[in-house]
Formats: structure tokens, C-alpha cells, sequence
């Protein structure tokens, strides 16, 4: 398969717990997008690399929120002393910059579920 | 920044019927994308409108980019069993790529 994967799926934690997802991306795909969903709504943007390059973070991104994405590869979202307000869809998606009109298309990973006991 | 609002949230339709999603904006977008999201699923990509009063068919599903590029519509002719999910209009940033989605319209097709 070589679509976006990301690991765990699931993951249930407890209040206060750290936890770290992972992405890996469409091998030659040099952009890498995190979202996060919660139920009833479309994906809210999180983080944006473009290589190793973080270049973007949303206010939503609070300061237990880190991304990495060390090599230009995978990347690794962490959430440090998590809240039950976390809870929600963890996607990622990756693309390769469009060149012409219009932007990229997106490749959406499965996501990972997170549930913050 | 840049908000679509989506509309209906909800649809139950008969098997056969046709089904229209609306994506609206206050600001002009220069570029709409289209999404599809099965139950337990995730995005994915239907297409990409960038031109003004574009008009783009995939077999039943047609797709529309109003004149003024501030709405766009998905319609479908006789749904099917298939059909059913979540439908997302999104706007792509021409710099970074971000994405903006709306909230998205779930159809459920009754057979």
C-alpha cells in the first residue's frame, strides 16, 4: 500500500498522559499536513511541513501540541498532559506543491482516534 | 481568514433521488475542492475548481464554481447506497496548501 499510514489508530489515554501519533506520507510527497476532526465537522488545519520545514502552526496548536518531521519523512505529532478536550480524529494528509492554477491535492491518511479518559 | 460555510448539514434522501450540497463564502476563493468521507473513513479527494461558472461532471456527481467564485455546489442525479457519506467543500491555500473546510453535509440514502 502505499498511501499515507499512520499509527496507532486508536489510542485511549488518560487525562494528563502524554501521547505521540505518527505519519508516514506517500514516499515522494514533500508537503505533510496534520488536521484534527471532531464529530459533525469537517478537518481543522493544525501544522504544515514542507520538508523537514515546519512552516505553519494554527492557534489551535497550544503548547502541549508538537509536531516533528525530522528527515523530511514521517512526522510525529505529540500532545503532552492531554485533556479530555483532545479527544477527537488526529489526520494527516501529504501532497506534492501544484504547479499551475489551483493547489495541491491532498492524500489523507486513516487517522488516529484519541480518547482522553 | 477565509471561511466556507456549508449547507444543508443533514440529508436523508430516497434511493433515485437527487441530492445538492451548497458551499458558500464572504471572500472570493480562488480555488474550491470537493471531498468525500464514508462512515469511519477518511477524506477523499473528488476534484478541483478553480475557474469562474467551471462546471465539472464524474459520471452522476456534477460540480459547479459560481461566477463570482464565492460558492460552488455538488449535485447528485439518482442516488445510490454508494453515495452515502459526509461531503466536504474545501479552500486551498495557493501558498501553503492548508486547507479550509467546511462543515460538511452527510447524506444518508435510504434504498
Amino acid at each position: 500500500d502505499t498511501g499515507v499510514s499512520q499509527d496507532p489508530r486508536h489510542k485511549i489515554t488518560k487525562r494528563g498522559q502524554n501521547v505521540t501519533f505518527r505519519c508516514d506520507p506517500i514516499s515522494e510527497h514533500n508537503r505533510l499536513y496534520w488536521y484534527r476532526q471532531t464529530l459533525g465537522q469537517g478537518p481543522e488545519f493544525l501544522t504544515y511541513f514542507q520538508n523537514e520545514a515546519q512552516l505553519e502552526k494554527s492557534r489551535l496548536l497550544s503548547d502541549r501540541f508538537s509536531a516533528e518531521r525530522p528527515k523530511g519523512s514521517f512526522s510525529t505529532l505529540e500532545i503532552q498532559r492531554t485533556e479530555q478536550g483532545d479527544s477527537a480524529m488526529y489526520l494527516c494528509a501529504s501532497s506534492l506543491p501544484l504547479a499551475g492554477e489551483g493547489t495541491d491535492t491532498q492524500y489523507f491518511g486513516p487517522g488516529t482516534r484519541l480518547t482522553v479518559l | 481568514g477565509q471561511q466556507v460555510m456549508q449547507i444543508p448539514q443533514y440529508q436523508h434522501v430516497q434511493e433515485g433521488e437527487d441530492f445538492t450540497t451548497y458551499c458558500n463564502s464572504s471572500t472570493t476563493l480562488s480555488n474550491i475542492q470537493w471531498y468525500k468521507q464514508r462512515p469511519g473513513g477518511h477524506p477523499v479527494f473528488l476534484i478541483q475548481l478553480v475557474k469562474s461558472g467551471e462546471v465539472k461532471k464524474q459520471k452522476r456527481l456534477t460540480f459547479q464554481f459560481g461566477e463570482a467564485k464565492k460558492n460552488s455546489s455538488l449535485h447528485i442525479t439518482a442516488t445510490q447506497t454508494t453515495d452515502v457519506g459526509t461531503y466536504f467543500c474545501a479552500h486551498g491555500s495557493s501558498n501553503t496548501g492548508k486547507l479550509i473546510f467546511g462543515q460538511g453535509t452527510t447524506l444518508q440514502v435510504k434504498p
